[in-house]
């Protein structure tokens, strides 16, 4: 199965930004009805979704993080990238990115197919 | 937001047994409901989505049913593969979020 690609620092000070890039194989980051979202997961807790990102730019965030979040992309090079500013100790998890399939009919199709394998951001001074 | 309570948090259950765990919606969200299944190290694995549908390739013994506010995963015969963290998500209203997870462990 052909998987998402997360890249980036594996470790960020505190109060500086964590920037990830997510690879999407076979150049579909355009693709109508597909959604490009980040999740993350601090060791041994759940699942929190931070925010999503459409082909023209459209983004929709987490409301407890949607001050210091930005999702944007690239479609030239088939990435989106995940910008958190003024992390602290709390913001180290493992980040996944994903694709939100939202296909709208009698019956909409919505849900998360693929995922990245996560990379684990550490904040540390 | 739309909050997600899934029961049980911890589950302790043996091979063949009939498991269901609940996701109740602290609002409607139709039938926008996706439950995953996450082994440890990996990410998470759609096992049903849109309340009922059985994702390509996921085993028949899993089944999801419910719409509203109360949704339920059931697992008829489980398998020692089976054994793993299971999450339920909203995909009716932005914010996206996600149950807190079960964890299903080996009796």
């Amino acid at each position: 199965q052909v998987l998402l690609q997360e890249s980036g620092p594996g470790l960020v000070r505190p109060s500086q930004t964590l920037a990830l890039t997510c690879t999407v194989p076979g150049g579909s980051i355009s693709t109508d009805n597909y959604y490009w979202t980040w999740i993350r997961q601090p060791a041994g807790k759940g699942l929190e979704w931070i925010g999503r990102v459409y082909a023209t730019g459209d983004t929709k965030y987490s409301s407890s993080l949607k001050s210091r979040v930005i999702i944007s992309v690239d479609s030239s090079k088939n990435q989106f990238s995940l910008k958190l500013s003024s992390v602290t100790a709390a913001d180290t998890a493992v980040y996944y990115c994903a694709r939100f399939v939202a296909v709208p009919g009698p019956r909409d199709i919505r849900y998360f197919d693929l995922w990245g394998r996560g990379i684990l951001v550490t904040v540390s001074s | 937001d739309i909050q997600l309570t899934q029961s049980p948090s911890f589950l302790s259950a043996s091979v063949g047994d009939r498991v269901t765990i609940t996701c109740r919606a602290s609002q409607d969200i139709s039938s926008y409901l996706t439950w995953y299944q996450q082994k440890p190290g990996t990410a998470p694995k759609v096992l049903i989505y849109t309340a009922s549908t059985l994702q390509s390739g996921v085993p028949s013994r899993f089944s999801g049913s419910g719409a509203g506010t109360e949704f339920t995963l059931t697992i008829s015969s489980l398998q020692p593969e089976d054994f793993a963290t299971y999450y339920c998500q909203q995909l009716d209203t932005y914010p996206v979020t996600f149950g807190q997870g079960t964890r299903l462990e080996i009796k």
